[in-house]
């Protein structure tokens, strides 16, 4: 079945570092890939996707790219700030109605 | 305004009480499903309703159960739960057969279970 794994956590860099969280899959199609983030006390937001290989998907200066070669949607940023603390999840949907997701990456930006 | 608000934000309830969760979307979408987070494990998929059908019901304990009454609201009803069914319960909405537009989230409700 389909599934993804996830950078064990928690990940803890200072301000302006850059953010490097991994995320591979495994699914029998052609997956959509999505990184979504958790802001403490919330639900989950949409960051960003992409739906085919090659597709970059970005947003708040996060990118990841949907490499089918090596099956991954690693999220980057090129420099933090305190703000982008929350928990990171990667996540695919390969058939109708239903998002496998990764257990989640907690990130944490100290000043 | 997320677009999908669910209440209450927080609930204590007895094992012995019944309580329902609601969520309501304003967004159009026509699937809406129940996650439960819970410390230290991943997203568990609970129910999925889509076009007001169930089609998904991932081995739930029957203490759990879902109502879909139309396609913007939603509903879990709870009753004779267990302490280990405290967890944040997140609703989510997403456009049916469509597998690249994502879901939307409500912000969740925090179960407690005494």
């Amino acid at each position: 079945g389909d599934s993804v794994t996830q950078m064990e956590g928690p990940v803890t860099l200072s301000e302006e570092a850059f953010l490097t969280i991994n995320c591979t899959y495994t699914a029998t199609g052609y997956p959509s890939l999505f990184w979504y983030v958790q802001y403490p006390g919330e639900g989950l937001q949409l960051l960003l996707k992409a739906t085919k290989a090659d597709d970059k998907g970005s947003n708040k200066g996060f990118e990841a790219t949907y490499r089918k070669e090596t099956t991954s949607f690693h999220l980057e940023k090129g420099s933090v700030q305190v703000s982008d603390s929350a928990v990171y999840f990667c996540a695919l949907s390969d058939t109708r109605e239903k998002l496998t997701f990764g257990t989640g990456t907690r990130l944490t930006i100290i000043p | 305004e997320t677009g999908v608000t669910q209440t209450p934000r927080h609930l204590v309830m007895g094992m012995t009480n019944k309580k329902s969760l609601k969520c309501e979307q304003h967004l159009g979408h026509n699937a809406m499903y129940w996650y439960k987070q819970s410390a230290k494990k991943p997203l568990e998929l609970m129910f999925v309703y889509s076009l007001e059908e169930r089609v998904e019901n991932n081995s739930v304990p029957s203490r759990f159960s879902p109502e879909c009454p139309n396609s913007s609201h939603l509903f879990l009803h709870l009753h004779t739960l267990q302490p280990e069914d405290s967890a944040l319960y997140l609703c989510a909405s997403s456009q049916a057969g469509g597998r690249s537009y994502g879901y939307t989230f409500g912000s969740g409700t925090r179960l407690t279970v005494v």
